[in-house]
């Protein structure tokens, strides 16, 4: 139980185009949404919260005109990319929690992200 | 900002020897305390959490220990086997949120 699925797991794009990550909880419905960013050799950094049906909270510094999170149900959540560059490269994991089951998170598998 | 500290950054150690990974954060008002074991490419897998009512708590060869005063939290690894190598993270909560705050992760390497 409690799995979580993104998709696609790796994308390559060019620079200026925009990319769309989801992330699915596939046997629960989560409550709240995590996005993460992890660049090579580094620690996970959180980039936002999202809960369904409401706009994301950005953690500083974040640029929320650049990256959109639209948490449409209570099973997907969705980022775009948008115009990407060779900086937003990076693999970038969602996790999802349940109100109710504590305070664990359930990590997607990733999405490498590749800008050329 | 709130922020975990961790340490060591790489360790190796010999087979069948323990690891001791170290954290220290500075929200005093954290209740929950994970740790993740992340292979290459992988996402975090967690292998053991404690919440701040309880000062320790083992899983066959996993253990974790909370020093509340101090701040301290602390993975103990016993009789290591090569599978065990990876980065280890750890996490706590910030306080009145559920949001994770990770430590900068420590490289672990068992050589046979």
């Amino acid at each position: 139980g409690a799995v979580v699925s993104q998709h696609p797991s790796w994308v390559i794009c060019k620079s200026g185009t925009s990319v769309k990550i989801e992330c699915r909880s596939l046997d629960f419905q989560a409550t709240t949404m995590f996005w993460y960013r992890q660049f090579p050799k580094q620690s996970l950094m959180l980039m936002a919260t999202s809960n369904e049906g409401s706009k994301a909270t950005y953690e500083q510094g974040v640029e929320k005109d650049k990256f959109l999170i639209n948490h449409a149900s209570l099973t997907l959540s969705t980022l775009t990319v948008t115009s990407a560059h060779p900086e937003d490269s990076s693999f970038y994991i969602c996790s999802a929690r349940v109100e109710g089951w504590g305070d664990e998170q359930f990590f997607g598998p990733g999405t490498r992200l590749t800008v050329l | 900002g709130e922020n975990v500290e961790q340490h060591p950054s790489t360790l190796s150690v010999q087979e069948g020897d323990s690891a001791v990974i170290k954290c220290t954060y500075s929200d005093s008002a954290s209740n929950y305390f994970p740790w993740y074991k992340q292979e290459l490419g992988k996402r975090p897998q967690l292998i053991i959490d404690i919440r701040s009512n309880v000062g320790e708590k083992k899983d066959q060869r996993i253990a974790v220990t909370l020093n509340k005063t101090a701040k301290h939290f602390s993975l103990h690894i016993t009789e290591t086997q090569p599978e065990d190598s990876a980065v280890y993270f750890c996490a706590a909560t910030l306080s009145g949120t559920y949001k994770y705050i990770f430590g900068t992760g420590t490289r672990l390497k068992v050589l046979a």
